[in-house]
């Protein structure tokens, strides 16, 4: 069936290094993903998206990047802050609206 | 920049009790969501809304759970007898399109505690 899932559940980085998340998707025909991000007591808060026209879009100190060849994603974070210490969710069109568990960004001060 | 709102931040009910947590999506948004999630676990889908009707639900949303547009700015969900086991923060998303072609905005939630 299809499915989007993250490749780590945890991920700790030291506050100034740039983070890696990735992501893998299994269905071909996935035009549409979506990047989001959940604080402790808040919402998932969209981040970035990209389209499969595209191998790369960035944002203000976010990168995603489009494997279509493996079905992979990867959101970077450039210069991790503590404010991005989050759960992080990739998310695709053909999911019928769900989210996976997510990778947990921890900072390390 | 716009946001989804909900209101109230934090409700308590007791069992058997009717709850309608309510959502303000974004202005110019067409499509609605409600979202659930069970303190540690996933943000689990229940039922996504388009020109006044539910276009999509899960096996999670029942007989007892219904949504409505009651006007043009408010979205609301409501469970008619809640169960313990409803306890969970419900988020509402709008989206300008839909899932397919753009991103959800969600709300920062409502903490339902059913006693």
């Amino acid at each position: 069936g299809e499915s989007v899932g993250l490749h780590l559940p945890t991920l700790s980085v030291q506050e100034g290094d740039n983070s890696i998340i990735n992501c893998a998707y299994s269905n071909s025909a996935s035009d549409y993903f979506i990047w989001y991000k959940q604080e402790s007591g808040k919402g998932p808060q969209f981040i970035i998206d990209i389209r499969s026209n595209m191998d790369k879009r960035q944002g203000q100190r976010v990168t995603v990047l489009l494997n279509k060849t493996v079905k992979h994603l990867s959101l970077q974070i450039a210069a991790t802050q503590p404010g991005d210490s989050a759960v992080y969710f990739c998310a695709g069109p053909m999911e019928k609206l769900t989210f996976g568990t997510g990778t947990r960004l921890t900072i390390i001060p | 920049e716009p946001e989804v709102t909900q209101t109230p931040s934090h409700q308590v009910t007791q069992m058997g009790q009717e709850v309608i947590l309510r959502c303000v999506p974004i202005s110019n948004h067409l499509y609605f969501y409600w979202y659930r999630q069970i303190l540690g676990q996933k943000v689990e889908f229940l039922v996504s809304f388009y020109n006044n009707e539910i276009s999509e639900k899960s096996e999670i949303f029942d007989d007892q759970f219904s949504v409505e547009r009651p006007d043009g700015s408010n979205f609301t969900l409501k469970i008619r007898s809640t169960k313990l086991e409803d306890s969970a923060m419900y988020f509402c998303a709008s989206s300008e399109q839909g899932s397919y072609n753009s991103p959800l905005h969600f709300g920062n939630g409502t903490r339902l505690t059913v006693t």
